[in-house]
Order: C-alpha cells, then sequence, then structure tokens
C-alpha cells in the first residue's frame, strides 16, 4: 500500500524543546512538503525539496529547519525559536517536475507544546 | 495579504441539492487550482484541480469552474450527500506545473443536512 506516513499522531513538548517530526513516504515522489495548520486557518507552507539534499523555504518557515538525505523521508524540526509551535502539521509529497500534479497528504501530527 | 480566498467559512447545504463552493485569487502567477476534502485531525484527499487553459473539469459529482477574468473559481457538487460533509479547501500553484508548494484558502466548511 503506497502513502504517506506521519508519527506520532500526538506529540506533547515542554516549551524550549526542539521536537522533529517524521515523515515518509514510498509513493517514490521526488517532491515533499511540509504544511501548518491552525484553528480557522488554511495550510501553510512551511519547507519543501524538490530533491533529495536540497530545499526551500516555505512562507513561514522561521524557528523551522528540515532535512532531505533520503527521497522517501522528510524530517521537520520545530526549535525553540518557533514563537507559536502548538499546530497541526501535515506532510505531503508530489510527482514534481514540470508538469501539473497533485500533492497527496499524510494523516497529520498535531503538536502541543506546554 | 491572502491570495486565496473563499469568503464562506460555512455553507448548509440539504441532501439531494447542489452545493456551490466559491474561491477567489489576487495572484495573477497562479495558474493550476485544486480542491482538498478534509475531515477534522486528517489529513486533506485531493478532490479534483483544473489548469488556467480550462474553465471547466468534471470528475463524477464534482465539477470546478475557472473564471480567469475574474480571478474566481467554483465547486460544485451534484446531488450533495451526508459523507461530503467536511472542510473544503480551495488552493493553487504559484507557477506553472511542477513541484512549488501550494497556498491554500481557509477553508469552508459544508454541512449537509438530511
Amino acid at each position: 500500500d503506497g502513502g504517506i506516513t506521519q508519527s506520532p499522531k500526538y506529540l506533547f513538548r515542554k516549551e524550549g524543546q526542539n521536537v522533529t517530526l517524521s515523515c515518509e513516504q514510498n509513493l517514490n515522489h521526488d517532491a515533499m512538503y511540509w504544511y501548518r495548520q491552525d484553528p480557522g486557518q488554511g495550510l501553510r507552507l512551511i519547507y519543501y525539496s524538490q530533491i533529495v539534499n536540497d530545499f526551500q523555504k516555505g512562507d513561514i518557515a522561521e524557528g523551522y529547519s528540515v532535512s532531505r538525505e533520503k527521497k522517501e523521508s522528510f524530517p521537520l524540526t520545530v526549535t525553540s525559536a518557533q514563537k507559536n509551535p502548538t499546530a497541526f502539521y501535515l506532510c505531503a509529497s508530489s510527482m514534481g517536475g514540470s508538469s501539473y500534479n497533485e500533492q497527496f497528504f499524510g494523516p497529520g501530527t498535531r503538536l502541543t507544546v506546554l | 495579504d491572502q491570495q486565496v480566498k473563499q469568503n464562506s467559512p460555512s455553507l448548509s447545504v440539504q441532501e439531494g441539492r447542489i452545493s456551490i463552493l466559491n474561491c477567489d485569487y489576487t495572484n495573477s502567477m497562479f495558474d493550476y487550482f485544486l480542491w482538498y476534502k478534509k475531515y477534522p485531525a486528517e489529513g486533506p484527499t485531493f478532490l479534483i484541480s483544473i489548469s488556467s487553459i480550462k474553465d471547466k473539469n468534471e470528475d463524477g459529482r464534482f465539477t470546478v469552474f475557472l473564471n480567469k477574468s475574474a480571478k474566481h473559481l467554483s465547486l460544485h457538487i451534484v446531488p450533495s450527500q451526508p459523507g461530503d460533509s467536511a472542510v473544503y479547501f480551495c488552493a493553487a500553484s504559484r507557477r506553472g506545473g511542477g513541484a512549488d508548494g501550494l497556498t491554500f484558502g481557509k477553508g469552508t466548511h459544508l454541512i449537509i443536512q438530511p
């Protein structure tokens, strides 16, 4: 079964701690993305990667970091510099390239910083 | 500054009737548009898309219309079914195709009344 997995579903951390959210895909997609959703808001782009070992900042990258060492994996680290880290985080992937294509989303991780 | 706007936070429609969800955009560089459906605490699922070279795209009960001159698109669901109750997000691609991130509206909560 092809898809995107995010773990864990719920994550709690103390203020001031860094935390890393996992995202894995077995769709053989080149491109991967991280979005954040807050209550009553749409999804906002944090970082994206079009190819292994390369990534770009999205609209709200401050306080976050990513890596793309493998095609299947795109972990997101929420650092202590992120002022409002409590949110629902969504990972997505797409075929990438130059043709139009939709993004497929994982189930999300709800991060609560206490 | 919201580049993709969904001005109706919620919409209530009777089962069997047509649901019409609207979306406006401001960025002339957008040329690919998508609709996603989302249940609480889950990732969005792709519904239907349209590129700017078309003005209509149909898939079963779902039809998306694009009016480029008005920078407006709409999603029609006919007939509406109870399982259609969800939040619907309109999204746009920043430039033609490729692996850039999407820009989302804030969503419209569609409620199908029995």
